[in-house]
Protein backbone atom coordinates (compact mmCIF):
# COMPACT_ATOMS: atom_id res chain seq x y z
CA UNK A 1 0.00 0.00 0.00
CA UNK A 2 0.50 3.81 -0.10
CA UNK A 3 3.07 4.58 2.56
CA UNK A 4 5.58 7.59 4.03
CA UNK A 5 9.02 7.15 5.56
CA UNK A 6 10.39 10.15 7.42
CA UNK A 7 13.28 10.60 10.06
CA UNK A 8 11.69 10.45 13.30
CA UNK A 9 14.05 12.59 15.57
CA UNK A 10 13.87 14.33 18.35
CA UNK A 11 16.34 16.35 15.57
CA UNK A 12 17.71 18.91 17.70
CA UNK A 13 19.79 22.06 16.06
CA UNK A 14 21.00 25.43 17.01
CA UNK A 15 19.24 28.50 15.65
CA UNK A 16 20.23 29.94 12.22
CA UNK A 17 21.09 26.32 11.53
CA UNK A 18 20.32 24.38 8.18
CA UNK A 19 17.71 22.20 7.92
CA UNK A 20 16.95 18.80 6.28
CA UNK A 21 14.35 16.77 7.04
CA UNK A 22 14.00 13.85 4.73
CA UNK A 23 11.24 12.37 3.19
CA UNK A 24 10.23 9.45 1.18
CA UNK A 25 7.43 7.73 -0.27
CA UNK A 26 5.54 4.80 -1.73
CA UNK A 27 2.45 5.19 -3.90
CA UNK A 28 0.76 3.42 -6.54
CA UNK A 29 -0.23 6.60 -8.94
CA UNK A 30 1.10 10.21 -8.82
CA UNK A 31 0.58 11.54 -5.61
CA UNK A 32 0.44 14.92 -4.20
CA UNK A 33 2.90 15.52 -1.43
CA UNK A 34 2.58 18.00 1.40
CA UNK A 35 4.48 19.08 5.09
CA UNK A 36 2.07 20.01 7.84
CA UNK A 37 3.66 21.10 11.10
CA UNK A 38 1.62 20.99 14.68
CA UNK A 39 2.97 23.40 17.18
CA UNK A 40 2.69 22.57 20.89
CA UNK A 41 -0.85 21.94 22.02
CA UNK A 42 -2.26 23.35 18.47
CA UNK A 43 -3.81 21.17 15.86
CA UNK A 44 -2.22 20.24 12.00
CA UNK A 45 -0.94 23.50 9.65
CA UNK A 46 -0.66 23.00 6.21
CA UNK A 47 3.20 24.52 5.82
CA UNK A 48 3.92 23.89 1.94
CA UNK A 49 2.59 21.44 -0.69
CA UNK A 50 3.59 20.15 -4.54
CA UNK A 51 1.15 18.51 -6.81
CA UNK A 52 3.26 17.21 -9.66
CA UNK A 53 7.14 16.26 -9.94
CA UNK A 54 9.38 18.67 -9.98
CA UNK A 55 7.03 21.43 -8.49
CA UNK A 56 8.69 23.24 -5.03
CA UNK A 57 6.52 23.78 -2.30
CA UNK A 58 7.45 27.23 0.01
CA UNK A 59 6.52 28.99 2.59
CA UNK A 60 7.83 30.79 5.82
CA UNK A 61 10.96 29.86 4.54
CA UNK A 62 10.91 26.45 4.28
CA UNK A 63 11.18 24.64 0.51
CA UNK A 64 10.03 20.96 -0.75
CA UNK A 65 10.63 19.56 -3.80
CA UNK A 66 9.13 16.87 -5.38
CA UNK A 67 11.40 14.53 -6.86
CA UNK A 68 9.77 11.32 -8.78
CA UNK A 69 13.12 10.08 -9.14
CA UNK A 70 13.66 9.21 -5.90
CA UNK A 71 10.18 9.39 -4.48
CA UNK A 72 11.27 12.13 -2.11
CA UNK A 73 10.00 15.36 -0.46
CA UNK A 74 12.79 16.59 1.41
CA UNK A 75 11.74 19.47 3.65
CA UNK A 76 14.72 22.62 4.23
CA UNK A 77 15.24 25.90 5.53
CA UNK A 78 18.55 27.35 5.54
CA UNK A 79 18.29 29.34 9.03
CA UNK A 80 15.94 27.85 11.42
CA UNK A 81 14.06 29.76 14.45
CA UNK A 82 13.28 28.89 17.97
CA UNK A 83 9.58 29.48 17.09
CA UNK A 84 10.12 26.55 14.29
CA UNK A 85 10.19 24.10 17.10
CA UNK A 86 7.37 21.57 16.39
CA UNK A 87 6.23 18.30 15.16
CA UNK A 88 6.45 18.05 10.84
CA UNK A 89 4.84 15.52 9.31
CA UNK A 90 5.17 14.25 5.54
CA UNK A 91 1.91 12.84 4.20
CA UNK A 92 0.83 12.12 0.32
CA UNK A 93 -2.84 12.22 -1.15
CA UNK A 94 -4.26 10.11 -4.36
CA UNK A 95 -7.06 10.52 -6.54
CA UNK A 96 -7.33 14.51 -6.51
CA UNK A 97 -6.40 14.70 -2.87
CA UNK A 98 -8.39 14.94 0.08
CA UNK A 99 -11.81 12.77 -0.53
CA UNK A 100 -10.03 9.52 0.43
CA UNK A 101 -7.80 10.89 3.28
CA UNK A 102 -4.07 11.42 3.47
CA UNK A 103 -1.23 9.35 4.58
CA UNK A 104 1.08 10.34 6.76
CA UNK A 105 4.59 9.58 8.06
CA UNK A 106 4.91 9.27 11.73
CA UNK A 107 6.20 12.87 12.38
CA UNK A 108 9.69 14.68 12.95
CA UNK A 109 10.10 16.20 16.17
CA UNK A 110 11.92 19.34 15.51
CA UNK A 111 14.03 21.19 18.62
CA UNK A 112 15.45 24.70 18.26
CA UNK A 113 18.25 25.59 20.97
CA UNK A 114 18.84 29.23 20.85
CA UNK B 1 -10.56 32.87 7.83
CA UNK B 2 -10.40 28.62 7.73
CA UNK B 3 -11.98 27.43 10.73
CA UNK B 4 -12.20 23.65 12.19
CA UNK B 5 -13.42 23.58 16.03
CA UNK B 6 -13.39 20.83 18.04
CA UNK B 7 -16.29 20.47 21.21
CA UNK B 8 -13.86 19.30 23.59
CA UNK B 9 -9.72 19.92 24.18
CA UNK B 10 -9.62 17.42 26.85
CA UNK B 11 -11.92 14.57 27.97
CA UNK B 12 -11.19 11.80 30.56
CA UNK B 13 -14.21 8.72 30.18
CA UNK B 14 -14.48 5.55 31.90
CA UNK B 15 -14.24 2.06 29.93
CA UNK B 16 -17.88 1.19 28.61
CA UNK B 17 -18.75 4.78 28.24
CA UNK B 18 -20.32 6.06 25.06
CA UNK B 19 -18.30 9.16 23.89
CA UNK B 20 -19.00 11.59 21.21
CA UNK B 21 -16.44 14.17 20.07
CA UNK B 22 -17.82 16.64 17.77
CA UNK B 23 -16.66 18.70 14.78
CA UNK B 24 -17.73 21.77 13.20
CA UNK B 25 -16.44 23.32 10.06
CA UNK B 26 -17.42 26.89 8.98
CA UNK B 27 -16.11 26.69 5.42
CA UNK B 28 -18.83 24.63 3.61
CA UNK B 29 -16.51 21.96 2.82
CA UNK B 30 -18.14 18.66 1.75
CA UNK B 31 -15.29 15.94 2.88
CA UNK B 32 -14.49 15.73 6.68
CA UNK B 33 -12.30 13.18 8.21
CA UNK B 34 -11.67 11.93 11.90
CA UNK B 35 -8.16 11.19 12.76
CA UNK B 36 -6.02 9.80 15.76
CA UNK B 37 -2.66 10.41 16.56
CA UNK B 38 0.07 8.09 18.56
CA UNK B 39 3.57 9.07 19.69
CA UNK B 40 5.38 6.92 17.24
CA UNK B 41 2.34 6.22 14.99
CA UNK B 42 1.62 9.73 13.23
CA UNK B 43 -1.88 9.42 12.12
CA UNK B 44 -4.21 7.36 11.31
CA UNK B 45 -7.56 7.77 9.59
CA UNK B 46 -10.64 6.40 11.08
CA UNK B 47 -13.22 7.30 8.90
CA UNK B 48 -14.26 9.97 6.06
CA UNK B 49 -17.34 11.60 4.65
CA UNK B 50 -17.49 13.18 1.76
CA UNK B 51 -21.26 14.39 1.65
CA UNK B 52 -24.10 14.61 4.15
CA UNK B 53 -25.28 10.88 5.43
CA UNK B 54 -22.09 9.42 3.42
CA UNK B 55 -19.06 7.44 5.38
CA UNK B 56 -16.29 5.76 4.55
CA UNK B 57 -14.19 3.64 6.28
CA UNK B 58 -10.29 4.65 6.83
CA UNK B 59 -7.45 2.54 7.79
CA UNK B 60 -8.68 1.47 11.68
CA UNK B 61 -12.24 1.95 11.88
CA UNK B 62 -12.80 -0.97 14.38
CA UNK B 63 -14.09 0.47 17.55
CA UNK B 64 -15.97 3.99 15.99
CA UNK B 65 -18.67 4.68 14.22
CA UNK B 66 -19.52 8.61 12.36
CA UNK B 67 -22.81 10.53 11.72
CA UNK B 68 -23.01 13.20 9.52
CA UNK B 69 -26.41 14.77 9.61
CA UNK B 70 -25.57 18.80 8.03
CA UNK B 71 -22.79 19.16 6.14
CA UNK B 72 -20.95 21.01 8.98
CA UNK B 73 -20.81 18.59 11.30
CA UNK B 74 -19.29 15.69 11.82
CA UNK B 75 -19.22 13.35 14.67
CA UNK B 76 -16.77 10.62 15.90
CA UNK B 77 -18.60 8.14 17.82
CA UNK B 78 -17.10 5.31 20.41
CA UNK B 79 -19.80 3.14 21.04
CA UNK B 80 -18.38 1.11 24.37
CA UNK B 81 -15.02 3.08 25.38
CA UNK B 82 -11.67 0.92 25.93
CA UNK B 83 -8.62 2.07 27.51
CA UNK B 84 -6.71 1.36 23.76
CA UNK B 85 -8.82 4.47 22.31
CA UNK B 86 -6.64 6.71 24.77
CA UNK B 87 -5.66 9.33 22.18
CA UNK B 88 -5.80 12.64 19.97
CA UNK B 89 -8.36 13.12 18.28
CA UNK B 90 -7.77 15.16 14.59
CA UNK B 91 -10.45 16.19 12.38
CA UNK B 92 -10.14 18.05 9.16
CA UNK B 93 -12.04 19.38 6.60
CA UNK B 94 -11.33 19.64 2.37
CA UNK B 95 -13.17 20.94 -0.44
CA UNK B 96 -14.31 18.93 -3.13
CA UNK B 97 -12.96 21.14 -5.84
CA UNK B 98 -10.23 19.91 -8.12
CA UNK B 99 -8.15 22.51 -6.35
CA UNK B 100 -9.34 22.11 -3.46
CA UNK B 101 -10.01 18.55 -2.46
CA UNK B 102 -5.44 18.38 -1.57
CA UNK B 103 -5.84 20.55 0.81
CA UNK B 104 -6.87 19.62 4.80
CA UNK B 105 -7.48 21.81 7.57
CA UNK B 106 -7.62 20.66 10.90
CA UNK B 107 -9.14 21.41 14.29
CA UNK B 108 -7.49 21.73 17.76
CA UNK B 109 -7.37 18.06 18.60
CA UNK B 110 -9.18 16.18 21.14
CA UNK B 111 -6.82 14.49 23.77
CA UNK B 112 -9.19 11.70 25.13
CA UNK B 113 -8.43 9.33 27.96
CA UNK B 114 -9.98 6.29 28.47
CA UNK B 115 -9.56 4.99 32.40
Amino acid sequence: GDSVTQMEGPVTLSEEAFLTINCTYTATGYPSLFWYVQYPGEGLQLLLKATKADDKGSNKGFEATYRKETTSFHLEKGSVQVSDSAVYFCALSLSGGGADGLTFGKGTHLIIQP
Amino acid sequence: DVKVTQSSRYLVKRTGEKVFLECVQDMDHENMFWYRQDPGLGLRLIYFSYDVKMKEKGDIPEGYSVSREKKERFSLILESASTNQTSMYLCASSSATLEGTDTQYFGPGTRLTVL
